[in-house]
């Protein structure tokens, strides 16, 4: 399958600061590339969804100005939390997608486990 | 709206046994996919398997089979000849085919292979 990287893997960071990780799909084009957060022992919650060249669109719920997302080409989109708190401490995936019968496919990054102090 | 429920925390099953992961889902979306991914403690997320809405037949790859019963709406995952690094944890996802390709994920079980 198709390659997505993340950057960083890990991070840890002082409180008010932000943070940015990047996600990019290796080898193909990603038009739409989602954004997931994941606190220990749950399950993945999507936070928003990016189409290359346009806003993000986030779920009910994820304040956009604190979570920023920029998808300016179809290899790269980037997640900034802004004002990091502990409360934000996670661990974010990201995943890209590409349409490709029979179904769209789409294919995770590796994570970055984001620590907040 | 979609919705995914995984009501198993956690299973154990020993090794070279066969294990059942329950999944069911509720959607209005006549055109839907249902997957399986398996993350290890690494965190990655690995692709399992993939079943359409409009498939006949159930999905295999390899041990993995997924058990669809449309008209239940159960999307369950069995595992053959349980082996040790089977362990880890298990989600099942659905992602409606209109409007997008956004997936959501169960809460996803736990399964522990015992030697």
């Amino acid at each position: 399958g198709a390659v997505v990287s993340q950057h960083p893997s890990r991070v840890i960071c002082k409180s008010g600061t932000s943070v940015k990780i990047e996600c990019r799909s290796l080898d193909f084009q990603a038009t739409t590339m989602f954004w997931y957060r994941q606190f220990p022992k749950q399950s993945l919650m999507l936070m928003a969804t990016s189409n290359e060249g346009s806003k993000a669109t986030y779920e009910q719920g994820v304040e956009k100005d604190k979570f920023l997302i920029n998808h300016a080409s179809l290899t790269l989109s980037t997640l900034t939390v802004t004002s990091a708190h502990p409360e934000d401490s996670s661990f974010y995936i990201c995943s890209a997608g590409q349409l490709h019968y029979p179904y769209n496919e789409q294919f995770f990054g590796p994570g970055t486990r984001l620590t907040v102090l | 709206a979609q919705k995914i429920t995984q009501t198993q925390p956690g299973m154990f099953v020993q090794e070279k046994e066969a294990v059942t992961l329950d999944c069911t889902y509720d959607t209005s979306d006549p055109s839907y996919g249902l997957f399986w991914y398996k993350q290890p403690s690494s965190g990655e997320m690995i692709f399992l398997i993939y079943q359409g809405s409009y498939d006949q037949q159930n999905a295999t790859e390899g041990r993995y089979s997924l058990n669809f019963q449309k008209a239940r709406k159960s999307a369950n995952l069995v595992i053959s000849a349980s082996q040790l690094g089977d362990s880890a944890m298990y989600f099942c996802a659905m992602r409606e085919n209109t409007g997008g390709f956004k997936t959501i994920f169960g809460a996803g079980t736990r399964l522990f292979v015992k030697a």
